[in-house]
C-alpha cells in the first residue's frame, strides 16, 4: 500500500500569512493527488485534484504543486475561514490512503 | 444541488451488525462510482470501500475485507454498507462520497456522515 506522510502535523499562523503543507508518497503516484479541507464536525471538502487543479468555487489563494512523490498545498494570504485541518489523498490505485492531516491554527 | 445523506448509524455491541444507507439527489446516481470513508473520533480519514457505477466491481480496505459489504440500488439512488462482526476499532463517523467520474478518481462530494459506535 502507498503511504502518505504530511508535514507538519500542526501549523500556527497569522491572518495574511503564506503557509505551505507538504505531502509525500511512499512511491510515485504521478499527479493523482487530491487535497481536502475539513472543519470540526463537518465533512471534508475538495480543494484541489490532480495535484494542482483548483476545484470550482475554491478561492485562488489555494494552490497545489508537485508530482511523483512530493506535493505541496499553499495558502497565500491566510483568511479566518482557512483555519481547519487539511488532508492529502492519493488516488493512484486502491487502496486509497490519506495523509494524517495538518491542523492550521491561529497563532 | 448535489446531496448525500447517510443514515443507519448507532450503538452496537462488538460482534454485531449494522447497515448504513446513503441517499443521493442532485446527480444521476447510476453513472458514478461511490465510496465509503470513515473517521475515528479525533483521528484522520480512512478509505473503506468503493463500488463501480453498475455495482459489478468492488474494492475494500484490508481492515474491512470479509466483514463489510458495499452495495447499491440504482433504482433507488441509494448506497449501502453492510457491516458484520463489528469491532471496537470500527467506531467512527462513516461518510459516503461520490467519485468524480471514473472508478479510480477523487471524491468530489461527501455526505455529512453517520456515527457508528461499537461498544459493550
Amino acid at each position: 500500500d502507498i503511504q502518505m506522510t504530511q508535514s507538519p502535523s500542526t501549523l500556527s499562523a497569522s491572518l495574511g500569512d503564506r503557509v505551505t503543507i507538504t505531502c509525500r508518497a511512499s512511491q510515485s503516484i504521478n499527479n493523482w493527488l487530491a487535497w481536502y479541507q475539513q472543519k470540526p464536525g463537518k465533512a471534508p471538502k475538495l480543494l484541489i485534484f490532480k495535484a494542482s487543479t483548483l476545484e470550482s468555487g475554491v478561492p485562488s489563494r489555494f494552490s497545489g504543486s508537485g508530482s511523483g512523490t512530493k506535493f505541496t498545498l499553499t495558502i497565500s494570504g491566510l483568511q479566518p475561514d482557512d483555519f481547519a485541518t487539511y488532508y492529502c489523498q492519493h488516488y493512484n490505485n486502491y487502496p486509497y490512503t490519506f495523509g494524517q492531516g495538518t491542523k492550521v491554527e491561529i497563532k | 444541488e448535489v446531496q448525500l445523506l447517510e443514515s443507519g448509524g448507532g450503538l452496537v455491541q462488538p460482534g454485531g451488525s449494522l447497515r448504513l444507507s446513503c441517499g443521493i439527489s442532485g446527480f444521476t446516481f447510476r453513472r458514478y462510482a461511490m465510496s465509503w470513508v470513515r473517521q475515528a473520533p479525533g483521528q484522520g480519514l480512512e478509505w473503506v470501500a468503493v463500488i463501480s457505477d453498475s455495482g459489478e466491481v468492488t474494492q475494500y480496505a484490508d481492515s474491512t475485507k470479509g466483514r463489510f459489504t458495499i452495495s447499491r440500488d440504482n433504482s433507488k439512488s441509494t448506497l449501502y454498507l453492510q457491516m458484520n462482526n463489528l469491532r471496537v476499532e470500527d467506531t467512527a463517523t462513516y461518510y459516503c462520497a461520490k467519485l468524480n467520474w471514473n472508478f479510480r478518481d477523487f471524491f468530489d462530494y461527501w455526505g455529512q456522515g453517520t456515527l457508528v459506535t461499537v461498544s459493550s
